[in-house]
């Protein structure tokens, strides 16, 4: 039974470039968190999404960040025209439904801004 | 926001519990305590939740207290391996927010 899959593991991009990041929950899990560290920070809430719905979007950026969770394939994390300051970890999570089941986390992926 | 209160940091002797405590003086009777942990540079690591009563697993235990106030996270025997930053999060709905959590250093 795979955990959460993120990919890729690391991404260099230029100023100006376009990110996309992909987390493949884990099987059954219907919920999908996306998590952003920045370098010496804890950990914070970006969205939360189901399946073709984004439920909380309250922790994104206003501008140049987006995120989606299709009916099918993977959750993307997209960042157009990235600039220095969006260098960090982007952590995604997936869930069952209810509070009483916890988060799996994925590795990450560590977005370096050149 | 978070609604937790944890000290920033503590150290461990390798072998000992270690027992990591949280103040939650504001939960809702329908919130859960989770507790998570982050390895290094890791993604964060599930731990245990509890709801009213104490719980165990394989990992560690969680003691809340019967008000509900606080709990604590105890770790059996630590090892080095364990030297991580431990969050408690009250928990109502979907969303996790992650305070700053407590620096545990497990020394040999």
């Amino acid at each position: 039974n795979a955990g959460v899959m993120q990919n890729p593991r690391h991404l260099v991009r230029r100023r100006g470039q376009e990110a996309r990041l992909r987390c493949s929950p884990m099987k059954g899990h219907s919920h999908v968190y996306w998590y952003r560290q920045l370098p010496e920070e804890g950990l914070k809430f970006m969205v939360y999404l189901q399946k073709e719905n984004i439920i909380d979007e309250s922790g994104m950026p206003k501008e140049r960040f987006s995120a989606e969770f299709p009916k099918e394939g993977p959750s993307i994390l997209r960042i157009q025209q990235v600039v220095r300051g969006d260098s960090a970890a982007y952590f995604c999570a997936s869930s069952r439904s209810g509070v009483n089941y916890g988060y799996t986390f994925g590795s990450g992926t560590r977005l370096t801004v050149v | 926001d978070a609604k937790t209160t944890q000290p920033p940091s503590m150290d461990c002797a390798e072998g000992r519990a270690a027992n990591l405590p949280c103040n939650h003086s504001t939960i809702s009777g329908n919130e859960y305590v989770y507790w998570y942990r982050q390895i290094h540079s890791q993604g964060p690591q599930y731990i245990i939740h509890g709801l009213k009563n104490n719980e165990t697993n394989e990992m560690a235990s969680l003691i809340i207290t019967e008000d509900r106030k606080s709990s604590t996270l105890i770790l059996p025997h630590a090892t080095l391996r364990d030297t991580a930053v431990y969050y408690c999060i009250v928990r109502a709905e979907n969303k996790l927010v992650f305070g700053a959590g407590t620096i545990l250093r497990v020394k040999s």
